[in-house]
Parts: structure tokens; sequence; C-alpha cells
């Protein structure tokens, strides 16, 4: 699975969109980007996933690069209940792939009031 | 609440005992996983099932930890001999077949504290 790279923090104040980056630059062909969140003492939650097309749903957005070096998350109005790390994780099928997901230490967005 | 349960949440045991950990996930769903976070750290894969076959183990699974899932419904979690080391939250996730191979969904975790 192709590596991230996420910032370590960011803040959003509430009402705004919040875009988070993330850099995977060795992404291969068959890798799609993964978006998780985990609310403080909580286990992760399963946002939005693509592959080269821009994505949306009821949480999110996700905009991935034409060379697909890079994606965006973005939140369009950011809650109080979105301060959460994010996680942006790539991964791909190679048959017989057990489909586990590898983690890094994500983004901590925090929004304020 | 996503569907997947974990009990207990917390669970406080002493170096040297064992303990032992309960999953269950979505009742449609084949597959099962095993995580464990750490302090400021994502969870990392322990081990996957599908159906009641344990079909891969991390190598930061050792001999003490044991996982099964007994007619592919629940699935236990058993720690022996514990250590400080093993502090850390157990989290349980579960997925089905289908086009979304990597959409998880997560349990609220254990919480184990080994003094």
């Amino acid at each position: 699975d192709a590596k991230t790279t996420q910032p370590t923090s960011m803040d959003c104040a509430e009402g705004r969109a919040a875009n988070l980056p993330c850099n995977h630059s060795t992404i291969s062909g068959n890798e799609y980007v993964y978006w998780y969140r985990q609310i403080h003492s909580q286990g992760p939650q399963y946002i939005i996933h693509g592959l080269k097309n821009n994505e949306t749903n009821e949480m999110a957005s996700l905009i991935i690069t034409e060379d697909r070096k890079s994606s965006t998350l973005i939140l369009p109005h950011a809650t109080l209940r979105d301060t959460a790390v994010y996680y942006c994780i790539v991964s791909g099928y190679s048959g017989g792939s057990n489909y586990k997901l590898t983690f890094g230490k994500g983004t901590l967005l925090t929004v304020n009031p | 609440d996503t569907g997947v349960s974990q009990d207990p949440r917390h669970k406080i045991t002493k170096r040297g005992q064992n303990v032992t950990f309960r999953c269950d996930p979505i009742s449609e769903h084949n597959r099962l996983y095993w995580y464990r976070q750490t302090l400021g750290q994502g969870p990392e894969f322990l081990t996957y099932f599908q159906n009641e076959a344990q079909l891969e183990k991390s190598r930061l699974l050792s001999d003490r930890f044991s996982a099964e899932r007994p007619k592919g419904s629940f699935s236990t979690l058993e720690i022996q001999r514990t250590e400080q080391g093993d502090s850390a939250m157990y989290l349980c996730a579960s997925s089905s077949r289908g086009k979304n191979l990597y959409e998880q969904y997560f349990g609220p975790g254990t919480r184990l504290t080994v003094t």
C-alpha cells in the first residue's frame, strides 16, 4: 500500500469549510484513496473513498488531483462534532488481499466555535 | 452506533493475568478484523477472519495472543500472561463482500490497562 503524508493538526472555524490535504505520491493505478475519522474515544468511522474521480456523499467531498498524487477531503460546513483525527489511507485490490487498513497518525482537526 | 459491539468497554488487569475480549460484528458481515491502538498512534492491524477462518495474523500478534471466530459469528481475542506493553485500545471491525472492499465498520473498542 502506498504511503500517505498528512499534516499533524489543523484548525477550522465552525460553519466554515474544512479542507484536509493528503499526499500519496507513490499511489499505483489500482489503489483507492480512503478517508476515515476517529472521534475521541470511539472507533474509526468510514467517510468516503475514490479512485480518480471526485466523489461526494452526505458527509464530505473528496477531490483527487489528476495525477492522483494528492487528495483533499472537504467538510463543507464544519461543526464542533467534526473535531476528530482524520486518516487518509491508500489501499488497492490485489487478488487475495485481506483488505486490512493501514493507518498512519492522521490529522487532528479541531473545529473552533 | 455502527452495529458492531465490543465487550467489555474497559478492562483493568494485573500483569500476568489472562483477559478475553468479545466482538459481535454486523450479522451479515463475513469479514472480521482486530486492530490495536496505542496513545497517539493510528490503529494497527492484528488479525483477520473470513467467516470462521483466520486468514492472516500480524507479527504484532505474539504467541500470548489468540483469536477465534467460531461459526463465523462473534469473535474473541484472548491475551495470556498480560504485560504492561499490552495496554492499548483493542478495536474490532467488520465488513462484507461487495464493491467497497475497504469499508469497515468499527466497534467502540475495549480499553485494556495492565497494572
